[in-house]
Parts: structure tokens; C-alpha cells; sequence
């Protein structure tokens, strides 16, 4: 079946420190991916969207790649602050639907 | 910026009654959606619609039915609440796959609790 893993410990980074989340999937054939940011008691917010075609994609202080050979995606914050602190999640959508399947998370804590 | 509302943020209900959880976007968008999310589960879809009048069950509709008689509208119904419905509520929309990459907009959430 389907899986989508993220990594459930908390990552803990310093600030000024680039962040790195891991999204890795495995019986998906994705032609998108997403990655949205999710605080306490909030709807996740939509940050960027990268493409089964595309290696990298930039946004501000946001990057994400996609390795479609390793069925894994990078989400990187570089000089990370206090204010980056919340829930990531990737999400994935291909294999015939239009639907995303959605990781569960990964929080990340940026200490001042 | 796209405003998907949901008509609370907290509701208390008492085991048996009927539940109303109500969704209204502003961007005139095809697609919208319930998710309940739990901890350790992740987000999963309960149902979602694709135009007025039109729904899809997800991976979760038991114990829910929704109504979608307007576009920006769409409720969520718990027919008879049950403790393990107590969960956090989220609806989303999205405009018509553009090449599927139907990004979500989020509304803030409803956290609800079954007694």
C-alpha cells in the first residue's frame, strides 16, 4: 500500500541553522509534491509545490528537492528563527487521483 | 488571499446528537474537502466535493455525511456524535487541477469533543 513516512521525533536546530525535514515514500508514483506548515491549533498553510520533473525549487529561504529514484524529498529552512517553529507536512498527489495524501508531520523547534 | 471559514473553533456535544460543522470560501473554488486530524495519524479525508450537489466519500466516511447545496458552502453532518469523533475538524478548497496540483487552503480548524 501507499506510505508516506516523516519523521515523528522533533527536530531541534539552533537558530541562524539550516533545517532539514525529510519526506520519503514508497508504492507512489507522485507527479506533484507539497509542502505545507501547520501551527498549534491552526489549518496547515500551503508553502511550495515541486514537480516529478523537477530537481529543486526555491522560495526565499525555502528549498525543496525531489528524488524521484530515491522516492524522497527535502525541505530545507536556511537561517531558521524562533518563528519557523511549527508541524511541516508533505503531501503527495499522482498516481491517478487528484487527491493529496498527506505525511503527519514533522515539528520542528528553533531555539533562540 | 483565498478565506476558507469554518463556523467555530470549539464545540462541546453530547453523545447521540446531531452535529453541524459548517465550511464557506470566498474564492469560488470547485473542490473542497473535510479532513479529521488526530495525533499520530496525520490528516485524513472524510469526504470531499467537486461541484454543487456532488460528493465523494474519502478514506474515512463512516458515521459522516455531508451536504454541499452551494458552491462556497460545504457541512460536514456527524449523523449521531460519537467520543470517538472527538477530533480536529479541517476543510479545505481548491480551484480545479490545474495539471493536478490541487493545493489546499485551509480553514483554521474546528476542534471538536464528544462527551
Amino acid at each position: 500500500s501507499q506510505k508516506i513516512e516523516q519523521n515523528s521525533e522533533a527536530l531541534n536546530i539552533q537558530e541562524g541553522k539550516t533545517a532539514t525535514l525529510t519526506c520519503n515514500y514508497t508504492n507512489y508514483s507522485p507527479a506533484y509534491l507539497q509542502w505545507y506548515r501547520q501551527d498549534p491549533g491552526r489549518g496547515p498553510v500551503f508553502l511550495l509545490l515541486i514537480r516529478e520533473n523537477e530537481k529543486e525549487k526555491r522560495k526565499e529561504r525555502l528549498k525543496v528537492t525531489f528524488d524521484t529514484t530515491l522516492k524522497q524529498s527535502l525541505f530545507h529552512i536556511t537561517a531558521s528563527q524562533p518563528a519557523d517553529s511549527a508541524t511541516y507536512l508533505c503531501a503527495l498527489v499522482g498516481g491517478g487521483s487528484y487527491i493529496p495524501t498527506f505525511g503527519r508531520g514533522t515539528s520542528l523547534i528553533v531555539h533562540p | 488571499d483565498v478565506k476558507v471559514t469554518q463556523s467555530s473553533r470549539y464545540l462541546v456535544k453530547r453523545t447521540g446528537e446531531k452535529v453541524f460543522l459548517e465550511c464557506v470560501q470566498d474564492m469560488d473554488h470547485e473542490n473542497m474537502f473535510w479532513y479529521r486530524q488526530d495525533p499520530g495519524l496525520g490528516l485524513r479525508l472524510i469526504y470531499f466535493s467537486y461541484d454543487v450537489k456532488m460528493k465523494e466519500k474519502g478514506d474515512i466516511p463512516e458515521g459522516y455525511s455531508v451536504s454541499r447545496e452551494k458552491k462556497e458552502r460545504f457541512s460536514l453532518i456527524l449523523e449521531s456524535a460519537s467520543t470517538n469523533q472527538t477530533s480536529m475538524y479541517l476543510c479545505a478548497s481548491s480551484p480545479p487541477p490545474r495539471g493536478m496540483e490541487n493545493i489546499q487552503y485551509f480553514g483554521a480548524g474546528t476542534r471538536l469533543s464528544v462527551l
